[in-house]
């Protein structure tokens, strides 16, 4: 399995903020990532793919980089609706697997 | 906008089967990939299988020997079977959408909690 690992865990942050996420795996994936947001009761959406495309919809705050093994989410200004647990995961292997969540608080 | 709805029971005994439908509507079910992810409260998310229009199919290692994962293309919908479920089953079952030629996740259902008690 590749193994997925987001850090931190938590990020206290504040309206404003530029917020930055980390997503390492295991090995070598390329860009065969997304990025996922999920708010509580909710089911998660689609933010980014491939790394760094922004899916149709999602606001251009929101940015992805990296490959290989290591990738960022970045939130460039911090809004009240971005207040949310962020997922990364990996489409290089068949196996789908994600990260265990970076949830962003006040 | 392609939309997906789980259905079937929100509890299940322990040892028995956990069994649930997707719906789809909006679109059609085929030249996609589907797939069931579930989340135990409070918890991260676990891939658990995908199934292809035409029938074939791609399950978690982990579960494999318990998953059965079928599609009905005349109803447009697709659905779990998980056996000898026990308590670490419960969870929150997702269906979801594989992006047109990628692998991840574009649609996603409301998702379903399952309770596995007694």
């Amino acid at each position: 399995d590749i193994q997925m690992t987001q850090s931190p865990s938590t990020l206290s942050a504040s309206v404003g903020d530029r917020v930055t996420i980390t997503c390492r795996a295991s090995q070598s994936i390329s860009t065969s990532l997304a990025w996922y947001q999920q708010k509580p009761g909710r089911a998660p959406k689609l933010l980014i793919y491939r790394a760094s495309s922004l899916e149709s919809g999602v606001p251009s705050s929101f940015s992805g980089s990296g490959s290989g093994t290591e990738f960022t989410l970045t939130i460039s200004s911090l809004q009240p609706d971005d207040f949310a647990t962020y997922y990364c995961q990996q489409y290089y292997s068949y196996l789908r697997t994600f990260g265990q969540g970076t949830k962003v608080e006040f | 906008q392609v939309q997906l709805q789980e259905s079937g029971p929100g509890l299940v005994k322990p040892s028995e089967t956990l069994s649930l439908t997707c719906s789809v509507s909006g679109g059609s079910i085929s030249n996609y990939h589907w797939s069931w992810i579930r989340q135990p409260p409070g918890k991260g998310l676990e891939w658990i299988g995908y199934i292809y229009y035409t029938g074939s199919t791609n399950y978690n290692p982990s579960l494999k020997t318990r998953v059965t994962i079928s599609v009905d293309t005349s109803k447009n919908e697709f659905s779990l079977k998980l056996i000898s479920v026990t308590a670490a089953d419960t969870a929150v079952y997702y269906c979801a959408r594989y992006s047109y030629g990628g692998g991840y996740f574009d649609n996603w259902g409301q998702g379903t909690l399952v309770t596995v008690s007694s």
